[in-house]
């Protein structure tokens, strides 16, 4: 089993450019979750997903931000435009009978 | 308002002793708690969980303990490792853990040989 499989690892981006993240979570788990983790607020949930539908974006910080899950394996964060604190390092986690299994993350640089 | 709470940014023991980690929580709606272990540039690791209905649960060496009264719980380590050496998080859950998870800041444990 690969786990959760994200990426880009990195991302360094200028202001104002479009970033998208993205996530293959484990094969079965019906939930999918998107986490977002920095020195300020830690780790805090942004949105997510059950059955590949939006249950719960009230994490989303603003319009800027957007997720989708077109299919069962997949799914996408955008930022757009992006910003300066937007850096942080975004985690996506798939759910197997009541634990969260994190993927290695997405160290977001916006310069 | 942090609804989950880790009061000791870090934490020193000593190799084979025990290491116990705190956590308070304030929402009454969490019914599900959860562990994770950290290293640098991982994702978070999950460790052991306890449902409310419980107060206690066991996995070899890691041991929770659940005071729904007090809305407190405790991750004890025993014996502690230096592989241990990691920052954890507690977190929480409602609807038996199918809601996104509430975390605290994390306890940076260091075991010292």
């Amino acid at each position: 089993d690969a786990g959760v499989i994200q990426s880009p690892r990195h991302e360094v981006t200028e202001m104002g450019q479009e970033v998208t993240l993205r996530c293959k979570p484990i094969s079965g788990h019906d939930y999918l979750f998107w986490y977002r983790q920095t020195m300020m607020r830690g780790l805090e949930l942004l949105i997510y997903f059950n059955n590949n539908v939006p249950i719960d974006d009230s994490g989303m910080p603003e319009d800027r931000f957007s997720a989708k899950m077109p299919n069962a394996s997949f799914s996408t964060l955008k930022i757009q435009p992006s910003e300066p604190r937007d850096s942080a390092v975004y985690f996506c986690a798939s759910r197997g009978f009541q634990v969260q299994y994190f993927g290695p993350g997405t160290r977001l640089t916006v310069t | 308002d942090q609804q989950v709470k880790q009061n000791s940014p870090s934490l020193s023991v000593q190799e084979g002793r025990i290491s116990i980690l705190n956590c308070d929580y304030t929402n009454s709606m969490f019914d599900y708690f959860l562990w994770y272990k950290k290293y640098p540039a991982e994702g978070p690791t999950f460790l052991i969980s306890i449902s409310s209905i419980k107060d206690k649960n066991e996995d070899g060496r890691f041991t929770v303990f659940l005071n729904k009264s007090a809305k407190h719980l405790s991750l004890h380590i025993v014996p502690s490792q230096p592989g241990d050496s990691a920052v954890y998080f507690c977190a929480a859950s409602g609807m038996g853990g199918a809601d996104g998870l509430t975390f605290g800041k994390g306890t940076h444990l260091i075991i010292q040989p």
